[in-house]
């Protein structure tokens, strides 16, 4: 069974940073592409980021260019998010998400999601 | 960009009864749609891909279809489950697209 499991969520000032962890199980994990997609309490879906198996490519969302960085290592099954200079409207439940496949483009298993929240 | 839109923003359904969701697109996705539902307090789920194939374990009273830019999704028998917030994605672009802002289905 897939299981994906987000941790690094807190309260932070804006302008701070943060970094997201997410652990993966169930599946050979450095075969398929990995993303943060994000939500704002009752709100809907955002893209943030994605990541390639070998962390050659990386894309983000104009959001957040320039102030996210994704990264990856495969031998620990795990996925990271360094949220840097992070604003109000940051704040959301952010989800580790995997690819379908190799770069399908959507999401076939999702972690429960961790909440950040940026005060100002 | 392409841009997805969602009709109704919320559907008040019995159980039991059918039920229509809407998704287009402002420009064709061809078949690279994926449709999702989020329970509450709950992460999204795959529900849909390739705008007509179930993913796995979804029971078959879920059915999608549409191709280019306006697909449906539909429910055909709504179970006390089924109460949920139900959202489009496009993949026809790289990276991924926008998702759709979403349809409250509630009772």
């Amino acid at each position: 069974e897939v299981q994906l499991v987000e941790s690094g969520g807190a309260v932070v000032q804006t302008g701070g940073s943060l970094r997201l962890s997410c652990v993966a199980s169930g599946f050979i994990f450095d075969d398929y592409v990995m993303h943060w997609v994000r939500q704002a309490p009752g709100k809907g879906l955002e893209w943030v980021s994605l990541i390639n198996w070998d962390a050659g490519n990386t894309y983000y969302a104009d959001s957040v260019k320039g102030r996210f960085t994704i990264s990856r290592d495969n031998s620990k099954n795990s996925l990271y998010l360094q949220m840097n200079s992070l604003r109000p409207e940051d704040t959301a439940f952010y989800y580790c998400a995997k690819d379908r496949g190799t770069g399908r483009g959507y999401f076939d298993s999702w972690g429960k999601g961790t909440l950040v929240t940026v005060s100002s | 960009e392409i841009v997805l839109t969602q009709s109704p923003g919320t559907l008040s359904v019995t159980p039991g009864e059918r039920a229509t969701l809407s998704c287009r697109a402002s420009q064709s996705v061809s078949s690279n749609l994926a449709w999702y539902q989020q329970r509450p307090g709950q992460a999204p789920r795959l529900l849909i891909y390739a705008a007509s194939t179930r993913a796995t374990g979804i029971p078959a009273r879920f059915s999608g279809s549409g191709s280019g830019t306006q697909f449906t999704l539909t429910i055909s028998s709504l179970q006390s489950e089924d109460f949920a917030v139900y959202f489009c994605q496009q993949y026809n672009t790289w990276p991924p697209g926008a998702f759709g802002p979403g349809t409250k289905v509630d009772i």
